[in-house]
């Protein structure tokens, strides 16, 4: 089993839907979450962060940190055709340790 | 990109040659890291530092090398061992938790 799994995708939405980003991790000791958004051809760029479980909200996102059940996501209301990127969730143990990334879900927005 | 500059953006190499993609960094991070990136496979993890003048292998070190000599600088050579070159190569660096990443470097072989 995979330390992180992530659907790859490609998820395909109209805009102004609500989307929904999972994650599923099977090491108990991850304790910052993170979730990148990379345009095609760039570098990712840091999008959320939580530490431990809950809910962040920054905008139109929200992360969400479920450790019981090993389990985090990422929702966007009112999607845009902006938003159409690969989103890459990261788990990391101790702050000292190089981050876990899953494969990433290609998203795509439709006007 | 932030603090982060890759040099260059689009590099060609022949067969047999040795090739270094530059990764020069402002932020003040100790960390700096290296990934591969091809198509559906997400971030492959080459090489990182977490100190200067020290270094590790990651999942996929084989046909690359890399130096640390100055906490600027993460320099990653994609030596003629390595066959099967053509990727997206991401340097970062790592604040604490958080890793920011440069704008990447397209290899390609001619």
């Amino acid at each position: 089993q995979k330390e992180v799994e992530q659907d790859p995708g490609p998820l395909s939405v109209p805009e102004g839907a609500i989307v929904s980003l999972n994650c599923t991790y099977s090491n108990s000791a991850f304790q910052y979450f993170m979730w990148y958004r990379q345009y095609s051809r760039k570098g990712p760029e840091l999008l959320m962060y939580t530490y431990s479980s809950g809910n962040k909200e920054d905008g139109r996102f929200t992360a969400q940190v479920d450790k019981s059940s090993k389990y985090i996501s990422l929702f966007i209301r009112d999607s845009q055709p902006s938003d159409s990127a690969t989103y890459l969730c990261a788990m990391d143990i101790s702050g000292n340790t190089p981050l876990v990334f899953g494969k990433g879900t290609r998203l795509s927005v439709i006007a | 990109d932030g603090g982060i500059t890759q040099s260059p953006k689009y590099l060609f190499r022949k067969e047999g040659q040795n090739v270094t993609l530059s990764c020069e960094q402002n932020l003040n991070h100790d960390a700096m890291y290296w990934y591969r990136q091809d198509p559906g496979q997400g971030l492959r993890l080459i090489y990182y530092s977490q100190i200067v003048n020290d270094f590790q292998k990651g999942d996929i070190a084989e046909g690359y090398s890399v130096s640390r000599e100055k906490k600027e600088s993460f320099p990653l050579t994609v030596t003629s061992a390595q066959k099967n070159p053509t990727a997206f190569y991401l340097c970062a660096t790592q604040g604490t938790d958080i890793q920011y990443f440069g704008a990447g470097t397209r290899l390609s072989v001619l």
